[in-house]
């Protein structure tokens, strides 16, 4: 099945610091990606769609100041936590579709102090 | 606005049962239903469900969806303790495949 790629799987990082998350697929090319985010024990929360060359579409509630979604190659996109609080810390996963099908990265655990 | 109900929330079995896990949604322009399972890690694919029932098999696995009604259930047979996992429910709608996600159903499989 298609390959879906994060980096990194985890990121420690200080209250107020800046971090990015790059999402790729490896053997396809996705006009589309998703970024979701997941809190313990909780369901996958959709955050925003990422579309190649043009602004991402968030859903309501959140900020897209604070999450900053580049989609500048139909391999990647990325998305930013600025001035990352520890309210932030969570499980923050990709995905992209082929065709129909959804395929999920890895995720990336970030984890603010 | 999409919505995806799962149930039960959580379930403990010993090894062996048959486990039913259940997913209603409300969706606009619906697409497909997927179940996913999730371990530690994102999400793997378990099913997509575009049509009224077929049932689709994978070993102990099965599923099958009812667009009338709107729902689907996940069927786990002899279950083993490596089933323990969350089963995630997802409904695909709108122009760009959107998914909305069900809160998951927390399955203990006991020896």
């Amino acid at each position: 099945g298609a390959v879906v790629s994060q980096h990194p799987s985890r990121v420690i990082c200080k209250s107020g610091t800046s971090v990015k998350i790059e999402c790729r697929s490896l053997d396809f090319q996705a006009t589309t990606m998703f970024w979701y985010r997941q809190f313990p024990k909780k369901s996958l929360m959709l955050m925003a769609t990422s579309n190649e060359g043009s602004k991402a579409t968030y859903e309501q509630g959140v900020e897209k100041d604070k999450f900053l979604i580049n989609h500048a190659s139909l391999t990647l996109s990325t998305l930013t936590v600025t001035s990352a609080h520890p309210e932030d810390s969570s499980f923050y996963i990709c995905s992209a579709r082929p065709d129909s099908e959804q395929y999920f990265g890895p995720g990336t655990r970030l984890t603010v102090t | 606005e999409d919505k995806v109900v799962q149930s039960p929330l959580s379930l403990v079995v010993h090894e062996g049962d048959t486990v039913t896990l259940n997913c209603s949604y409300e969706v606009t322009n619906f697409r497909s239903l997927l179940w996913y399972k999730q371990e530690k890690k994102a999400p793997t694919f378990l099913f997509m469900l575009t049509s009224s029932g077929i049932e689709k098999k994978s070993g102990r696995l099965s599923s099958i969806l009812d667009k009338k009604e709107l729902f689907s259930i996940l069927n786990i047979t002899a279950t083993q303790t490596g089933d323990s996992a969350i089963y995630l429910c997802a409904v695909s709608g709108g122009s760009n495949y959107k998914l909305t996600f069900g809160k998951g159903t927390l399955l203990t499989v006991n020896p």
